[in-house]
C-alpha cells in the first residue's frame, strides 16, 4: 500500500541554524500539506502546496519557513533559522488523486521530531 | 473562523466497554469531517470519514455520524479492546484547500 514518507525521524539541531525536513507524498497525489504538533497540543496546519505554489499558509508559516518539490517526488519544508519555539513533530501529508481538495483522504507521514536547542 | 472542539480526556474504559468521543464543529460552507487516530510513537492514520450530512463512517468497529443539525461528528464503538488505546483527532476540511482544521485530541486508555 502505497505511503507518505518523512526523513529524518529526528533532527537535532542549534537555535538559528536551518533546517530541510524532507517528505515523499504518495506518487498519484495532487495536494501536499505540512502540520506541525508541538508536544502535547493539537496538530496545526501550517501550508498547503498545489500546482507548484502554495495554496495557502497559516499565521504561523511567516518568512522563515518555505516549501518545495524540487523534483517532482520529494516535497520539503524548509526554517531557515530556528527558534526554540520551532520544536514540535513536523507531519507531512498528501491527497486529491481525484482532484477534491475538500473531499480527498490525507494521508500523513511518520514525521520528524525536531528539537531546537 | 472553522473550528473543532472534542472532548476532555483523557477517557479510561475497561475492555468490551462502549466508547463516545464527542466532537462538534463550527464551519462556513460544507466541510468533510475525519476521525483520525494516532498511536504511541506513530503518525496519524485515517479512521473514518464523512463528506456530507448524514453521511455515516465505519471503519474497524468504530462509527460516526455527519450531524449538521447538531454539527456534531461523535465517535462510537460498541466494544473497546486495549489495542485500541491512542489519541483520536476529530478534524474538518476548511476552505478549498483542503486544509484540516484539527481538534485537541482525546487520550483514551483502555484497561484489561
Amino acid at each position: 500500500e502505497p505511503e507518505v514518507t518523512q526523513t529524518p525521524s529526528h533532527q537535532v539541531t542549534q537555535m538559528g541554524q536551518e533546517v530541510i525536513l524532507r517528505c515523499v507524498p504518495i506518487s498519484n497525489h495532487l495536494y501536499f500539506y505540512w502540520y506541525r504538533q508541538i508536544l502535547g497540543q493539537k496538530v496545526e496546519f501550517l501550508v498547503s502546496f498545489y500546482n507548484n505554489e502554495i495554496s495557502e499558509k497559516s499565521e504561523i508559516f511567516d518568512d522563515q519557513f518555505s516549501v518545495e518539490r524540487p523534483d517532482g517526488s520529494n516535497f520539503t519544508l524548509k526554517i531557515r533559522s530556528t527558534k526554540l519555539e520551532d520544536s514540535a513533530m513536523y507531519f507531512c501529508a498528501s491527497s486529491g488523486a481525484s482532484g477534491r481538495a475538500r473531499t480527498d483522504t490525507q494521508y500523513f507521514g511518520p514525521g520528524t521530531r525536531l528539537t531546537v536547542l | 473562523g472553522d473550528s473543532v472542539t472534542q472532548m476532555e480526556g483523557p477517557v479510561t474504559l475497561s475492555e468490551e466497554a462502549f466508547l463516545t468521543i464527542n466532537c462538534t464543529y463550527t464551519a462556513t460552507g460544507y466541510p468533510s469531517l475525519f476521525w483520525y487516530v494516532q498511536y504511541p510513537g506513530e503518525g496519524l492514520q485515517l479512521l473514518l470519514k464523512a463528506t456530507k450530512a448524514d453521511d455515516k463512517g465505519s471503519n474497524k468497529g468504530f462509527e460516526a455520524t455527519y450531524r449538521k443539525e447538531t454539527t456534531s461528528f461523535h465517535l462510537e464503538k460498541g466494544s473497546v479492546q486495549v489495542s485500541d488505546s491512542a489519541v483520536y483527532f476529530c478534524a474538518l476540511t476548511s476552505g478549498n484547500t483542503g486544509k484540516l482544521i484539527f481538534g485537541q485530541g482525546t487520550t483514551l486508555q483502555v484497561k484489561p
